[in-house]
């Protein structure tokens, strides 16, 4: 298994600009996370997904969008990158239940200027 | 939700036992102590996770006090490559759909030569 696997993994944007990162899990895993981790901080859930079709919010969701088509894939969407957007970006899944372990992909550098 | 507070940093010498601490007094019963560690750049990696009794797998062990309200990761044998930041988690259910990591600053430890 590839398990948990981002792209890109390095991107400069300018202020204003979309995109998408692209996260995909080859687990079966129902739950996914997107995470972001700003510099010498710990990380904060963006949103969160507990199955194909069903998203949430979680405590830092402006200024992104997430969908979940499929069990596999799970893209996070950033319509008008801003400075504070600057970050580190981890998507992480999880099998399901109650202690269950989430496993994490290598993360996206993005850099907004 | 628990909050967690765990030192700065610590430091170890190789070959030697790590033990890192994670104070957890507001903790309420259905909560779980996860303990996960990101080394430099890397997502974070599962290491092990507890309710009250002690738990001991292939890379640590968890010790949980009686009345839970503090804990302590042990690494048996610290080796260079166990250089990492190491999160202590109190895990929140959101209406019993997926799972809040509430990811704090953690700790640093440095394994010396």
């Amino acid at each position: 298994n590839a398990g948990v696997t981002q792209t890109p993994k390095f991107r400069i944007l300018k202020i204003g600009q979309s995109m998408t990162l692209q996260c995909t899990q080859d687990m079966n895993h129902n739950y996914m996370y997107w995470y972001r981790q700003d510099p010498g901080m710990g990380l904060k859930l963006i949103y969160y997904s507990v199955g194909a079709g069903i998203t949430d919010k979680g405590e830092v969701p402006n200024g992104y969008n997430v969908s979940r088509s499929t069990t596999e894939d799970f893209p996070l969407r950033l319509e008008l990158a801003a400075p504070s957007q600057t970050s580190v970006y981890f998507c992480a899944s999880s099998h399901e239940g109650q202690g269950d372990e989430q496993y994490f992909g290598p993360g996206t550098r993005l850099t907004v200027t | 939700d628990a909050k967690t507070t765990q030192p700065t940093s610590m430091d170890c010498a190789e070959g030697r036992a790590a033990n890192l601490p994670c104070n957890h007094s507001t903790i309420s019963g259905n909560e779980y102590v996860y303990w996960y560690r990101q080394i430099h750049s890397q997502g974070p990696q599962y290491i092990i996770h507890g309710l009250k009794n002690n738990e001991t797998n292939e890379m640590a062990s968890l010790i949980i006090t009686e009345d839970r309200k503090s804990s302590t990761l042990i690494l048996p044998h610290a080796t260079l490559r166990d250089t990492a930041v190491y999160y202590c988690i109190v895990r929140v259910a959101w209406d019993n759909y997926g799972q809040n990591f509430v990811f704090g600053p953690g700790t640093r430890l440095s394994v010396l030569p």
